[in-house]
């Protein structure tokens, strides 16, 4: 189906432990976003690509890691899990000429 | 620091009323507002973009922009129970081509 996914949609994980969130869109779209949403926090940039191979840091980057080496997908890897990353992460994506941004279902991450 | 406010609410409107959001932004340069619906436990979902100065219609919803007075509303007619839901309003970071800045969103309850 067209539009963009995640993958998990729950996780658990250990304090430590290495775990990679996957995100994939199937309209081309250039631009995609990561995000996390926590109470009283609203939704804050972690990181943020305008093309393949082409990636920044947004608001909050520290102990995360992204790739894009292709258009449709951007992983989001956190390299040494902690509890502080406790949240629901969320995927996004637009187009070039658009600031609209559509969402992926996201993420909930517990780290334990 | 470029900002978007919006109350937190949350917001109780009797089903049928005209639910009114409100949403101010710092940056008067900002051209392009947004809004996005999220249900609980849902991603955010964009329902209504403006881009000029007066009122933008789609359905029950109405978004009003008053760029002088920098801030946007969204108003919402014969308000349903399935309206209940956080809206946040988005406004892009004028210095980059890649933000939206993200107001922390209000609850909306409508009571039957």
């Amino acid at each position: 189906d067209a539009g963009i996914t995640q993958s998990p949609r729950y996780k658990i994980t250990e304090t430590g432990r290495q775990v990679t969130l996957m995100c994939h869109q199937t309209w081309s779209h250039s631009y995609m976003f990561w995000y996390r949403q926590d109470l009283g926090h609203g939704l804050r940039l972690i990181y943020y690509s305008a093309a393949a191979d082409i990636t920044d840091k947004g608001e909050v980057p520290d102990g995360y890691v992204v790739s894009r080496s292709k258009t449709e997908n951007f992983p989001l890897t956190l390299e040494s899990a902690t509890r502080s990353q406790t949240s629901v992460y969320f995927c996004a994506s637009r187009d070039y000429n658009s600031y609209e941004q559509y969402f992926g279902p996201g993420t909930r991450l517990t780290v334990t | 620091q470029k900002e978007v406010e919006q109350n937190s609410g949350p917001l109780s409107v009797p089903e049928g009323a005209i639910a009114s959001l409100n949403c101010t932004y710092s940056d008067r340069g900002s051209q392009s507002f947004f809004w996005y619906r999220q249900y609980s436990g849902k991603s955010p979902e964009l329902i209504m973009s403006i881009y000029s100065n007066g009122d933008k219609e789609d359905g029950r919803f109405t978004a009003q922009l008053n760029k002088a007075s920098q801030y946007v509303s969204l108003l919402i007619r014969d308000s349903q129970p399935s309206d209940s839901a956080t809206y946040l309003c988005a406004v892009p970071l004028m210095d980059s081509n890649y933000q939206l800045i993200w107001g922390a969103g209000t609850k909306l309850i409508i009571k039957p």
